[in-house]
């Protein structure tokens, strides 16, 4: 099975830090996405990943960057956190088929708290 | 990608087949229908996809209208392990991402 692992499943940190969220996958997936999710709003995509080094910005990137120098690692990195970035960061991937399909595998999620 | 309307919230007796419902009258003829489920503290779960016949596997079954303008999940013999949140997303391969609405909670009751 596809495993994709988020780095830390709770996080607490400081208006105005930086902050790194990694996320790794083991099944040599080329796709890797963050999305966020509030309550009421659902998953929004924030930026994905086609290939190393390549990035695409999602619906809402404001406030982030990523970094893919790996095929298998895909950090989301707030620059100067704020508090309305306090939400659930999810780490997806899927395998670049061809094939018509688009099938994504969620890491657990981790829960961003900005004070 | 077409927009996807399901009710918010279902109940569902343990043991009983739970049909989610899917409106997605703006489809086009090359968006998939995904279905997707979000167990508590969990990221999403992929379930089943279909174009226009209908799909099982071990999970559930996706019945797809004529119209292709609605489609049901069926989870045959729900359990309390099912409750979650179900997503029905209408995907066309090439676009940059799936759009996760906000689903339908579904709780199987004992």
């Amino acid at each position: 099975d596809v495993k994709v692992t988020q780095s830390s499943r709770y996080l607490v940190k400081r208006t105005g830090e930086k902050v790194f969220l990694e996320c790794v996958q083991d099944m040599d997936h080329e796709n890797m996405f963050w999305y966020r999710q509030d309550p009421g709003l659902g998953l929004r995509l924030i930026y994905f990943s086609y290939d190393v080094k390549m990035k695409e910005k999602g619906d809402i990137p404001e406030g982030y960057s990523v970094s893919r120098e790996k095929k298998e690692r895909f950090s989301l990195i707030l620059e100067s956190a704020s508090t309305n970035q306090t939400s659930m960061y999810l780490c997806a991937s899927s395998l670049l088929t061809g094939t018509l399909n688009e099938k994504l595998f969620f890491g657990s999620g981790t829960q961003l708290s900005v004070l | 990608d077409a927009k996807t309307t399901q009710p918010p919230s279902m109940d569902c007796a343990e043991g009983r087949a739970a049909n989610l419902p899917c409106n997605h009258s703006t489809i086009s003829g090359n968006e998939y229908v995904y279905w997707y489920r979000q167990i508590h503290s969990q990221g999403p779960q992929y379930i089943i996809h279909g174009l226009k016949n209908n799909e099982t596997n071990e999970m559930a079954s996706l019945i797809i209208t004529e119209d292709r303008k609605s489609s049901t999940l069926i989870l045959p013999h729900a359990t309390l392990r099912d409750t979650a949140v179900y997503y029905c997303i209408a995907y066309q391969t090439g676009a940059n991402n799936l759009f996760f609405g906000t689903g339908t909670r579904l709780t199987v009751i004992p």
